[in-house]
């Protein structure tokens, strides 16, 4: 697609339930990263997948996040047992190779918990 | 480790004034920098960036010099305008085989121009 599409853009939901959010990077971008920005806190790396591949998952707040990329395309990254806390905006970008510096971000997905 | 410590808002400038948002960084190896735009309701926005030292990114009247002397990216604009309002937000960014071109951003400073 022309950019990185996340959806979607709003969720709310309730505390301890489970949410997926979806991000479709630009077609042929083989990096993949998530962020989360949370209010007065900035912006906060949580993984990076490089095709299907993330090697390192340690970025990620609690084990109740997991991130998952298919095909080299599309990516959910999933919250289980929703709290509070986990309210945020949550960022997906993509760049063309590893190392490159041009680096495109979605719109968010902005997730309240209530 | 990495970190970014940028100018703390909001700021608030009038039509035309002259823009300063400081930005300094702690880095381990020698990382590219950047400045990220946020318009209301949108979403985070290349403004501009160097990559290595003593390099000026610029774009639509906005610049900034990479001072390794000083670990500073400070953002000028000689003459700001209304539409310049919005979030802006100094990034650096370092490349790691388990992490890829990790962004780390400073907290953001929240820019009004008023007519």
């Amino acid at each position: 697609g022309a950019g990185v599409s996340q959806s979607p853009s709003n969720k709310v939901t309730e505390k301890g339930k489970d949410v997926e959010l979806r991000c479709d990077p630009i077609s042929g971008h083989t990096a993949l990263y998530w962020y989360r920005q949370s209010l007065g806190q900035g912006l906060e790396f949580l993984i990076y997948f490089q095709g299907n591949s993330a090697p390192d998952k340690s970025g990620l707040p609690s084990d109740r996040f997991s991130a998952e990329r298919t095909g080299g395309s599309v990516s959910t990254l999933t919250i289980q047992r929703t709290q509070q806390e986990d309210s945020a905006v949550y960022l997906c970008a993509s760049s063309s190779k590893p190392g490159g510096l041009g680096y495109t971000f979605g719109s968010g997905t902005r997730l309240t918990v209530v | 480790g990495n970190s970014v410590t940028q100018m703390e808002g909001p700021v608030t400038l009038s039509e035309e004034a002259f823009l300063t948002i400081n930005c300094t960084y702690t880095a381990t190896g020698y990382p590219s920098l950047f400045w990220y735009v946020q318009y209301p309701g949108e979403g985070l926005q290349l403004l501009l960036k160097a990559t290595k030292a003593d390099d000026k990114g610029s774009n639509k009247g906005f610049e900034a010099t990479y001072r390794k002397e000083t670990t500073s990216f400070h953002l000028e604009k000689g003459s700001v305008q209304v539409s310049d309002s919005a979030v802006y937000f100094c990034a650096l960014s370092e490349w790691g085989l388990s992490t890829g071109n990790q962004f780390y951003f400073g907290t953001g400073t929240s820019l009004t121009v008023i007519p």
